[in-house]
């Protein structure tokens, strides 16, 4: 089946240095699915951070950006330097039947910055 | 704009109860979504609406969960009766169209079944 994993639920980065979190994507019920990351931020109810629809391309927003891999079906998000402000709790998602309401979502990982 | 609105944002029901759960989608949007988050499970979609039509209904959540769309600026889910197991955050999102935009998401109602 359509399955979404990211392997850490829990991520802690000191401010300003280099972030990533992994995401890699089962996509048996169709091709080259959407890809999403969504945010939560504390207090906060879940957002849309950034989405790619085509496979190759790069998504970016708020500094964040992730790559469609379809070789390697992965969608990892990545920011250079990371602030206090985007500690967060992040997910992972994709589409199926070409709806982007429809989501199959990761566990989250949920990121901490060290001041 | 008004985003997608939810009401209650808590909930405490005893076991056996029946509950309802409201959404607000923003105006003008013709797709909304139900979703239902755990801890163990996270994010699962329970239903999904076009333009007031019941276009799925997440069949492991048939025989207690029930969504409705009366009109397009208002949905409800009704569980009956509740269960422990139904404690969880449920989520309401909507979109104009769903082909070629991102839902908005509620922030959710937690519920807590005693």
């Amino acid at each position: 089946g359509d399955s979404v994993t990211q392997t850490e639920g829990q991520v802690t980065v000191s401010e300003s240095k280099s972030l990533i979190i992994n995401c890699t994507y089962s996509a048996t019920s169709i091709g080259y699915p959407n890809l999403f990351w969504y945010v939560r931020y504390p207090g906060e109810g879940l957002q849309l951070l950034l989405k790619v629809i085509t496979a190759g391309q790069k998504g970016s927003s708020r500094g964040f950006e992730a790559t469609y891999n379809k070789e390697a079906t992965s969608f990892h998000l990545q920011k250079a330097s990371v602030q206090e402000s985007d500690s967060a709790v992040y997910y992972c998602a994709l589409s199926v039947n070409y709806n982007q309401g429809k989501l199959i979502f990761g566990q989250g990982t949920k990121l901490s910055i060290k001041p | 704009d008004a985003g997608v609105t939810q009401t209650p944002r808590h909930e405490v029901a005893e076991k056996g109860q029946t509950i309802i759960l409201k959404c607000e989608p923003v105006s003008g949007h013709n797709d909304l979504f139900w979703y239902r988050q755990t801890k163990i499970q996270g994010l699962e979609l329970l239903s999904y609406f076009r333009s007031k039509s019941l276009m799925e209904d997440g069949g492991a959540f048939k025989d207690r969960f029930k969504a409705e769309m009366l009109n397009s600026s208002f949905s409800t889910l009704k569980i009956q009766p509740t269960e422990p197991k139904d404690s969880a955050v449920y989520l309401c999102a909507s979109s104009r169209d769903g082909n070629n935009q991102a839902p908005l998401f509620g922030e959710g109602t937690r519920l807590s079944v005693l």
